[in-house]
């Protein structure tokens, strides 16, 4: 069964902090994603990676950066965290790149900025 | 741009009631299509999907979801719900790049 691990559950962070999610899938998918998910708004993709190395930007990016060295982790960093920033992140992870495979979803991380 | 619609935020009901949640799309290509649940605490599971084929789709603990192509609509029923089907509902779809498009979700609440 697919695993995709969020570092952390929940994180406090204060404002201008730098802040990094961690998230590791062990199942070689390609391709990985983060989202956002806040009340009446539903998910909304921030950034995507199909490959080592290589982002692409969601529907959301403003304040958000990625970085993929390796294929099992995807880390999002906040370079600046805001007020506005507070939310729940969720990871997730798909074989493949077609959008015939479902996603995979790690546990989310619940991040408050003071 | 595709889009994802949810037509209610919350539903209440009981338990041995029906559930209907209503889900449309807009996107002019080959979609697909898929409804995803979150229990209280959990992460997000995969309910059923649709990607091509007999319509009427088929998913676990009971649900079951139906593509009208005409209307754009890929609603969620469940002949008689459970206590443990409280959760939050997502209608959702991919495009031909493997984007994922979230609706708003549905919070449901069955009561006993």
């Amino acid at each position: 069964d697919v695993k995709v691990t969020q570092s952390s559950r929940y994180l406090v962070k204060r404002t201008g902090e730098k802040v990094f999610l961690e998230c590791v899938q062990d199942m070689d998918h390609e391709n990985m994603f983060w989202y956002r998910q806040d009340p009446g708004l539903g998910l909304r993709l921030i950034y995507f990676s199909y490959d080592v190395k290589m982002k692409e930007k969601g529907d959301i990016p403003e304040g958000y950066s990625v970085s993929r060295e390796k294929k099992e982790r995807f880390s999002l960093i906040l370079e600046s965290a805001s007020t506005n920033q507070t939310s729940m992140y969720l990871c997730a992870s798909t074989a493949d790149r077609d959008g015939n495979q479902p996603q995979h979803f790690g546990d989310g991380t619940r991040l408050s900025i003071l | 741009a595709q889009s994802v619609s949810q037509h209610n935020h919350h539903v209440i009901l009981s338990e041995a009631a029906s559930l209907e949640l209503g889900c449309n799309y807009s996107y002019g290509g080959t979609v697909n299509l898929f409804w995803y649940v979150q229990y209280p605490g959990q992460h997000l599971q995969l309910l059923l999907k649709y990607f091509s084929g007999d319509p009427l789709v088929k998913g676990i603990k009971g649900f079951e979801a139906e593509f009208i192509k005409s209307k754009f609509s890929f609603n969620l029923r469940k002949p008689s719900v459970q206590w443990s089907d409280t959760a939050e509902y997502f209608c959702s779809l991919t495009d031909s790049w493997g984007k994922l498009q979230f609706g708003a979700g549905t919070q449901v609440v069955v009561t006993p």
